[in-house]
């Protein structure tokens, strides 16, 4: 376990359709990455936040947003959903900014159909 | 922008062997981190080994060592006395240590290794 925590574990929706992911970092970790692993791009990294910024964008499409909360926890909301979006969404938490530790949530489980 | 290539898209091998993940990567920055993440079936991602580019030593954890050939860029893990709970899918990540505002890790596609029994 560690102690990073994602809920749901598992979203059906449809396309067209907005849902929100949420991730709890580790007690203390103050920066969120989000990475999201599919069959055609494989994994790849979406969006950094530290301590409520934004550090570092990735290969994030623009219907894709997110925020990092006061409790430091953060959700990625993903809207105008598509087929394509299907996907193992994972975000990792990290003590600080550009620290190389990095430890994995369980992940999300989208069903776009 | 760097990049990871893992050329073994599935490895077999039998139970107590040994077996070589190959990795090579490219960027043109001298101060990083590489690391082997495993993903079995349940799907969480698992650090097994990390490597610091400015550390000559190769790193080592019980059954996993890595061949770091900065030069080469090139990051093989090599699994020893293989066991069934290997089985899994590997990764190759790659991360620029920028001293702030960190993109996050760069994978390579992954290697299916399989453990037979």
């Amino acid at each position: 376990d560690s102690g990073v925590t994602q809920t749901p574990k598992h979203l059906i929706t449809a396309t067209g359709q907005r849902v929100t992911l949420r991730c709890s970092p580790r007690s203390g970790d103050l920066s969120v990455y989000w990475y999201q692993q599919s069959l055609d791009q494989g994994l790849q990294f979406l969006i950094h936040y530290y301590n409520g910024e934004e550090r570092a964008k990735g290969n994030i499409l623009e219907r894709f947003s997110a925020q990092q909360f006061p409790d430091l926890h953060s959700e990625l909301n993903l809207s105008s959903l598509e087929l394509g979006d299907s996907a193992l969404y994972f975000c990792a938490s990290s003590p600080w900014d550009s620290s190389y530790e990095q430890y994995f949530g369980p992940g999300t489980r989208l069903t776009v159909t | 922008a760097q990049t990871v290539t893992q050329s073994q898209p599935e490895m077999s091998v039998q139970e107590a062997e040994t077996v070589t993940l190959s990795c090579t990567y490219d960027t043109s920055e001298s101060n990083y981190y590489l690391f082997w993440y495993k993903q079995p079936p349940s799907r969480q991602m698992i650090l097994v080994i990390r490597q610091e580019a400015y550390k000559q030593q190769n790193a080592t954890e019980n059954r996993f060592s890595v061949n770091f050939q900065k030069a080469a860029k090139s990051f093989s893990l090599k699994i020893s006395d293989s066991q069934l709970g290997d089985t899994a899918m590997y990764f190759c990540a790659f991360f620029l240590y920028s001293g702030g505002g960190a993109d996050g890790l760069t994978f390579g596609k992954g290697t299916h290794l399989i453990i037979q029994p």
